[in-house]
């Protein structure tokens, strides 16, 4: 069965701070990646998208890892900031899928000041 | 064009009323796609269209539930005889076939309350 699992489930940590966000899949065949920052009662907005053969993107303070071997994605956060706070939700499309993703059930970021 | 929009933000409906929402998507994106989301949770796939053509919907969207796309460009999701557990957000997301990945790009829902 496709699934994507992530954890934390939820994450609290003081501005500044690093911290690294992880996510485990079973989708095959594998088509891409996504990483999503959802803020409270909006809608998700994509940072980054990996296919199977980059290890790693990153787009700002935003750092993916890729494993396809053992079907792992990292998301590492540098530097947090308050605005950081939101849920990181991972998403894998499959081959021959092109229009449904899997999503995991994300996990909730707090940055306390 | 300033990105996916969705119109209501917030309906707050009784038991058994109908409701209609609906997606204004990327001008120039042909897909759209419905989606549900429930608090912690990350959203699950209702239906999706290329243009007017509604191709695939998911056993999530029941018979109370129906999508359309009359014209190719904005889409209205109505939910028939609403129950509780209808209660959610109901997000809209576009994309350009061909595009790359099939990006999708999200609305910022209606929240759905249904007392």
């Amino acid at each position: 069965k496709n699934q994507v699992e992530q954890s934390p489930q939820s994450l609290i940590i003081l501005e500044g701070k690093n911290c690294t966000l992880q996510c485990n899949y079973t989708v095959s065949p594998f088509s891409n990646l996504r990483w999503y920052k959802q803020d409270t009662g909006r809608g998700p907005v994509s940072l980054t998208i990996m296919t199977f053969s980059e290890n790693t993107k990153s787009n700002g303070r935003y750092t993916a890892t890729l494993d396809a071997d053992t079907k792992q994605s990292s998301l590492h956060i540098t530097a947090s900031q308050l605005s950081d706070s939101a849920s990181y939700i991972c998403v894998v499309s499959a081959k021959d899928s092109n229009y449904q993703l899997i999503w995991g059930a994300g996990t909730k970021l707090i940055i306390k000041p | 064009d300033t990105g996916v929009s969705q119109n209501p933000r917030h309906k707050i409906t009784k038991r058994g009323q109908n409701v209609t929402f609906r997606c204004d998507p990327i001008s120039e994106h042909n897909r759209l796609y419905w989606y549900r989301q429930t608090l912690g949770q990350g959203p699950e796939f209702l239906t999706y269209f290329q243009n007017e053509a509604q191709l695939e919907k998911s056993r999530l969207l029941s018979d109370r539930f129906s999508a359309e796309r009359p014209k190719g460009s904005f889409s209205t999701l109505e939910i028939q005889r609403t129950e509780q557990g209808d209660s959610a957000m109901y997000l809209c997301a576009s994309s350009l076939d061909p595009g790359i990945f099939y990006e999708q790009y999200f609305g910022p829902g209606t929240r759905l309350t249904v007392t």
